[in-house]
């Protein structure tokens, strides 16, 4: 069955220190592969996709993501941790098809992100 | 482009009322998504769209449905509220079409309460 682990419910970094945010997956098909993030009380935006390529991505904000697949993980990483990136971060996987096969978007539980001053 | 537009951002209902949260996208989109957000469960898929007239139920569809007369919208229903169904709600929208592109686009959400 396809899933998304995230096995970090909260993580406290202090500003500037570097991060990292673990995902795992299960899934079938060749996996496209994204991270979300959410402020609170604000909808989702994605911060960067995998699909195919080099497999360390480069997002918005100063994020990246390295795909791994002998380790089936695509975890997030950022040098320097700034007070703003305080939020919660999804994990998400999906797989390419046809416009008539639906793929759905399987997600995890979140990590929230506490910043330090 | 306002993106994914929901409304209303804010609702309390009593038990065994029902409404309609609304969701549009101007992005034409094909695919449309509806998901439920309880607090450190993720988000989990109700219904999703893959174009007008076509819908088709998720992981947690009970209690509520759908429909899909344009592109554009994608409203959900809930006919009796249930205490189970205070969550928040996001609309999200994708697709395979725009330049290689997929990933979903969200709404800013709608925070349920029913008492």
């Amino acid at each position: 069955a396809q899933s998304v682990t995230q096995p970090d419910i909260h993580i406290t970094v202090s500003e500037g220190a570097s991060l990292e945010l673990r995902c795992n997956y299960s899934y079938g098909a060749t996996p496209y592969l994204f991270w979300y993030v959410q402020s609170p009380g604000q909808g989702l935006q994605l911060l960067l996709k995998y699909f195919s390529g080099d497999t360390l991505v480069q997002g918005i904000k100063g994020f990246e993501a390295e795909f791994k697949r002998s380790q089936s993980s695509f975890n997030l990483r950022k040098p320097s941790v700034h007070w703003s990136d305080a939020a919660e971060y999804f994990c998400a996987v999906g797989a390419a098809g046809s416009l008539y096969n639906f793929n759905k978007f399987y997600f995890g539980s979140g990590t929230k992100l506490n910043v330090k001053p | 482009n306002a993106g994914v537009t929901q409304t209303p951002k804010f609702r309390i209902l009593k038990i065994g009322q029902s409404m309609t949260l609304q969701c549009t996208q101007d992005m034409n989109h094909n695919y449309m998504y509806w998901y439920r957000q309880d607090p450190g469960m993720g988000l989990k898929l109700i219904y999703y769209s893959v174009g007008a007239g076509i819908t088709d139920k998720g992981e947690v569809p009970n209690g509520y449905n759908v429909s899909r007369s344009t592109t554009e919208d994608f409203p959900l229903r809930l006919e009796l509220a249930a205490p189970s169904q205070t969550s928040v709600y996001f609309c999200a929208s994708s697709s395979l079409m725009t330049g290689g592109t997929y990933e979903q686009y969200f709404g800013p959400g709608t925070r349920l309460t029913v008492t």
